[in-house]
């Protein structure tokens, strides 16, 4: 069975300065890997996805993951936060096994001080 | 273009009666999703649809849950006897299916029932 762990329900960061939101994963066949992003009032929108190609995936924002199968994580980062990536972040898996159905984890909840 | 559209935006019942929720994808994906969010947690998958037919109803939770999507298109996700557990964000999703690999599911802004 899949699923994923994000392993902080909130994250605050300031302005200017790295995040990271972590996230491990357990899949028993080759996991296809995504971060979703979720702004208040607005639709679920594909963040960057890895799906066996290179192991350190740039998305769109400036955000970028890296796949770590020995770690069997899949942490999103990004070198310095903007006021509008406040936002819930979710982790997800998918794999061949189980078609393309999306599990996601419990989500993390960016907030971004000023 | 035009994106995943679902309506209502909002719908609130009384519990034991009954609710259908609409979902327009993306024109010409024939893949097609519905998933529940509950407060306070992620998306979880209810029943993909290839075409006309559900390839995968695993997730629905009982058999007051039940969907149709009769023409390969438009798709509603019908609800009976509702009960205050179903209160949630009802999304809908689309894709195109090309080849084997993954292809990015769209999502809609959701439906959110309110069962009172």
């Amino acid at each position: 069975a899949q699923s994923v762990t994000q392993l902080d329900s909130h994250v605050s960061v300031s302005e200017g300065t790295p995040v990271l939101l972590r996230c491990n994963y357990s899949s028993s066949y080759s996991p296809s890997l995504f971060w979703y992003v979720q702004h208040p009032n607005k639709g679920l929108q594909l963040l960057l996805k890895y799906t066996s190609a290179a192991t350190l995936v740039k998305g769109i924002n400036g955000f970028e993951a890296e796949f770590k199968k020995s770690e069997t994580s899949f942490h999103l980062t990004k070198p310095s936060a903007h006021m509008s990536d406040a936002a819930e972040y979710f982790c997800v898996v998918s794999d061949r096994e189980y078609g393309n159905k999306l599990v996601f984890g419990a989500g993390t909840i960016l907030r971004v001080k000023s | 273009g035009a994106g995943v559209s679902q309506t209502p935006s909002n719908k609130v019942t009384e519990k034991g009666k009954y609710v259908e929720l609409r979902c327009d994808p993306i024109s010409g994906h024939t893949a097609l999703y519905w998933y529940r969010q509950s407060l306070g947690q992620g998306p979880e998958f209810l029943i993909y649809f290839q075409g006309t037919g559900a390839a995968d109803d695993s997730g629905l939770p009982n058999d007051r849950f039940f969907a149709v999507r009769p023409e390969g298109s438009v798709s509603t996700l019908k609800i009976q006897r509702t009960e205050r557990g179903d209160s949630a964000v009802y999304l809908c999703a689309s894709s195109l299916v090309v080849g084997g690999g993954w292809n990015e599911q769209f999502f809609g802004p959701g439906t959110r029932l309110t069962v009172l």
